[in-house]
């Protein structure tokens, strides 16, 4: 089982990041996704989730209308588009299935947010 | 701010039995939700370690407990080892099934 992220980087204050999430080793297609990201000096913060077919979606508050979380089955891919980034918006960010006991977590990549 | 309250910090000697707790409320502990609990060493993803309140993946060591009662929940870790010291955090949902995680809690072996 392997998730591995990437498209982490800097970013200045206002601007855009897309961040994918590749699955292997499992069957992506049966799995409910999430995005949890951990800032600096502090704890988890579940951020989205989305189900296998892409048709329920949820977001914390703290991002809802400025990050789309999406998948693509076919490559077993998971994304999460990120805009208007904010400074509170740097940290880790993990990608995620959640779904104890089968329970899969990326390396994490960084997201920075400055000027 | 976090939904769920658990201690910052926690410390115990090797060989000692610590606990920490986990406080909800009924919109997620106490809706009947489960809980889970994660370990997180430096520089590497959340592992789990206890899900559905009590039971260990495949691989956990048995000196890790949940429970869990009313509205909250505990994680206990009996004979200390050095190699327990990191963050641990608990997990539920809410009434609108949203994940929810402790604030996490930093364990000290002394």
């Amino acid at each position: 089982v392997q998730l591995v992220e990437s498209g982490g980087g800097l970013v200045q204050p206002g601007g855009s990041l897309t961040l994918s999430c590749a699955a292997s080793g499992f069957t992506f297609t049966n799995f409910p996704m999430n995005w949890v990201r951990r800032a600096p000096g502090k704890g988890l913060e579940w951020i989205s989730y989305i189900s296998t077919s892409s048709r329920t979606v949820y977001y914390a508050d703290s991002v809802k209308g400025r990050f789309t979380i999406s998948r693509d089955n076919g490559k077993n891919l998971l994304f999460l588009q990120m805009n208007g980034l904010r400074g509170e918006d740097a940290a880790v960010y993990y990608c995620a299935t959640l779904a104890a006991p089968e329970d899969f977590w990326g390396q994490g990549t960084p997201v920075t947010v400055s000027s | 701010q976090s939904v769920l309250r658990q201690p910052p910090s926690v410390s115990g000697a090797p060989g000692q039995r610590v606990t920490i707790s986990c406080a909800g409320s009924s919109s997620n502990i106490g809706a009947n939700y489960d809980v889970h609990w994660y370990q997180q060493l430096p520089g590497t993803a959340p592992k789990l370690l206890i899900y559905d309140n009590t039971k260990r993946p495949s691989g956990v060591s048995d000196r890790f407990f949940g429970s869990k009662s009313g509205t909250s929940a505990s994680l206990a870790i009996t004979g200390l080892q050095a190699e327990d010291e990191a963050d641990y955090y608990c997990q539920s949902y809410d009434s609108s099934l949203r994940v929810v995680f402790g604030g996490g809690t930093k364990l000290t072996v002394l």
